[in-house]
């Protein structure tokens, strides 16, 4: 049962700290997608990968979060260093492009709480 | 402007009975796709349903159906028969564009099935 995985499911650290989220995409999907939840923001897009190449990570701030795709298994997302406001949860979503639909398969999510 | 509205904060529905959930959208687009997420309190995003805007017939997936009303650029998903386990939250989402693109969420509503 193919699953797009996601580590870690919970983290908890203190403000200042390095956090890396890491993603497993499906294997042979071509699209990898950052989204954050918040109850006040909802679903937001932090970054996005078509073929490993970064196309769209406007939606991240640029000074404190990073994203790459080292090779097709694996998305990183690092925030350095990390804020209580970056609370939240995390989604890794990926997916395949056209004649596809562009249905999105999400990971169960990594729930990030910085104090 | 959003993108996606989704109106109703939250609803209840009685079990058996069937219940609207409403989404408006908004793209200059010709070409685009509309999808509605499922996230119950486990907190995994689940895909339901998409409807293309090429497609003539509304969407259809076993109780979930969508009314797709182009000209007042609303897709409104139908959850006939409604049952305790469809308690959580439902996102609507839009894909613009024929080529790769991201989804744009909604704030979501939630939905609540009592016995």
């Amino acid at each position: 049962d193919a699953r797009v995985t996601q580590t870690p499911r919970h983290k908890v650290t203190e403000m200042g700290q390095e956090v890396t989220m890491r993603c497993q995409p499906i294997l042979g999907h071509n699209t990898v997608f950052w989204y954050r939840q918040t109850m006040m923001q909802g679903l937001e897009l932090l970054a996005y990968f078509r073929n490993r190449a970064p196309l769209d990570d406007s939606g991240m701030p640029k000074d404190r979060f990073s994203a790459e795709m080292p090779d097709a298994t694996l998305a990183t997302l690092k925030i350095q260093p990390s804020e209580p406001r970056d609370s939240a949860v995390y989604f890794c979503a990926s997916g395949l492009g056209p004649p596809n639909t562009g249905e999105l398969f999400f990971g169960e999510g990594s729930r990030l709480t910085v104090l | 402007a959003q993108k996606i509205t989704q109106t109703q904060p939250g609803m209840f529905v009685q079990e058996k009975e069937a219940v609207t959930l409403d989404c408006t959208y908004d793209t200059s687009d010709q070409s685009y796709g509309l999808f509605w997420y499922k996230q119950p309190s486990s907190g995994e995003m689940i895909f339901l349903i998409y409807q293309g805007s090429y497609d003539e017939q509304n969407a259809t997936e076993g109780r979930y159906s969508l009314n797709f009303q182009k000209a007042r650029k609303s897709a409104n998903l139908v959850i006939s028969a409604s049952q305790l386990g469809d308690s959580a939250m439902y996102f609507c989402a839009m894909r613009e564009g024929r080529g790769y693109s991201t989804l744009t969420f909604g704030k979501g509503t939630m939905l609540l099935v009592s016995p």
